[in-house]
């Protein structure tokens, strides 16, 4: 049973130039939540999907941006790119519930963007 | 809202020695508690999570933690630190959404 996937796993880009991280979530998964965590930081939480639609957002800009696909994966998108958004992009999953914080989230082991 | 504060961003112990991480959180509303642990370039894993029943939570590998209402705490403990308990730990917090509010982490250091 595979876990949370992440693509690619490291990226070098440039400041000013476009990028799109996936994510594909544990099977049986149907919420895919993104953050953001800084070298020697916790993670921050940037977005979450489900049923292919945002359903939270933290306190990112425009800039970043995502989607989700039928089939449960997702993309997030980062415009604009700065030197600030070097980090490691986590994409976590669980099964969407109404029971709040009954879900532990699943990660991935991330993608390291760097920016130069 | 929430947050997470974690005493201590460096904890060092002797192999075999108790292990404590300290975590207070700050919360409107019923929190959602939760230890997760990251090895060296990979993801977060689930250590254990606190959703209002028993206040004793015992998790994986050894751990477990305490919530403690009126101290607003929920301090992650192992009677005997082992050196592939080396990693970061932090502390989360959710409330009435599934917006998971981290602390900035411990590095906990085993030495031999």
């Amino acid at each position: 049973d595979a876990g949370v996937t992440q693509s690619p796993t490291h990226l070098i880009k440039t400041r000013g130039q476009q990028v799109t991280l996936r994510c594909s979530p544990k099977s049986g998964h149907d919420t895919v939540s993104w953050y953001q965590q800084a070298l020697g930081q916790g993670p921050q939480f940037i977005f979450q999907y489900y049923e292919e639609e945002e359903r939270q957002r933290g306190n990112f800009p425009d800039r970043f941006s995502g989607h989700q696909f039928p089939n449960y994966s997702s993309e997030l998108n980062v415009n604009a790119l700065l030197l600030g958004d070097s980090a490691l992009y986590l994409c976590a999953s669980s099964l969407f519930s109404r029971l709040p914080g009954n879900q532990p989230q699943h990660f991935g082991d991330g993608t390291r963007l760097s920016i130069l | 809202a929430q947050s997470v504060t974690q005493l201590g961003s460096h904890v060092s112990v002797s192999e075999g020695a108790l292990v404590l991480l300290r975590c207070n959180y700050s919360s409107s509303v019923p929190p959602y508690l939760f230890w997760y642990v990251q090895y060296p370039n990979q993801g977060l894993q689930l250590l254990l999570k606190y959703t209002s029943a028993a206040t004793l939570v015992k998790g994986i590998n050894g751990f477990e933690a305490e919530f403690k209402k009126s101290e607003t705490s929920f301090h992650l403990t192992k009677p005997s630190a082992h050196m592939s308990d080396a990693a970061e730990y932090f502390c989360a917090v959710s409330g009435i959404d599934d917006k998971i509010i981290f602390g900035k982490g411990t590095r906990l250091h085993i030495l031999p």
